[in-house]
């Protein structure tokens, strides 16, 4: 069975609103999260890297104030897309390690930003 | 510069085998994962080397050699379910793993 749940599966809202996407490690602690953004047909491009009761460290390029990472336990981390837009209309996927090397990940968010 | 090659698309028929290549260049180097990605959904975990070598796990195996910067996922009786993109992801200094494209594998009858 899955070892990393995200939640939601998929969510469409309207333009300006904020969504909430979740990461729950199921069967281990993880101190470092990582959340992913992938765009039809390309590859997986780094957002941040969350770290538990710390800042989350951001890729270049990806606005801190509106990709907002919370990573409040060891096995929680939070991705809030604040004041969406339809440019934000992505699929956002969190990964969490288990030891050293094994990376797992959560099943994917699709958001739809109307 | 971090890099990684592999080839956009593969076809292949039902039964056979497929070896899907990969290189790469990467500032340090912490091991080599291979993933599966389905259309529409998040990667799946297939296998992970540090050492050189071949690790067979089933129908998948993936080999590394470290000197030439290089890996392949060899897939053996290949069944329509395999059709996919396959993601080679080495693991740099920093342990961040580096995605390229993938492979899209289509698998025919």
């Amino acid at each position: 069975g899955a070892v990393v749940s995200q939640h939601p599966s998929r969510v469409i809202c309207k333009s300006g609103t904020s969504v909430k996407i979740e990461c729950r490690s199921l069967d281990f602690q993880a101190t470092t999260m990582f959340w992913y953004r992938q765009f039809p047909k390309q590859s997986l491009m780094l957002m941040a890297t969350s770290n538990e009761g710390s800042k989350a460290t951001y890729e270049q390029g990806v606005e801190k104030d509106k990709f907002l990472i919370n990573h409040a336990s060891l096995t929680l981390s939070t991705l809030t897309v604040t004041s969406a837009h339809p440019e934000d209309s992505s699929f956002y996927i969190c990964s969490a390690w288990r030891g050293q090397t094994e990376a797992f990940f959560g099943q994917g968010t699709r958001l739809t930003v109307v | 510069g971090q890099n990684i090659d592999q080839p956009t698309e593969m076809t292949a028929t039902e039964g056979a085998i497929v070896q899907i290549n990969c290189t790469y260049q990467t500032s340090g180097f912490n091991g080599l994962f291979w993933y599966q990605q389905h259309a529409g959904e998040a990667p799946t975990f297939l296998s992970y080397n540090v050492l050189d070598g071949l690790e067979e796990k089933g129908r998948f195996s993936s080999f590394l050699s470290r000197s030439k910067g290089y890996s392949y996922l060899l897939l053996k009786e290949l069944q329509m379910k395999d059709s996919a993109s396959y993601l080679c992801a080495p693991m740099d200094s920093n342990y961040q793993l580096i995605w390229g494209a993938g492979t899209k594998l289509i698998i025919k009858p």
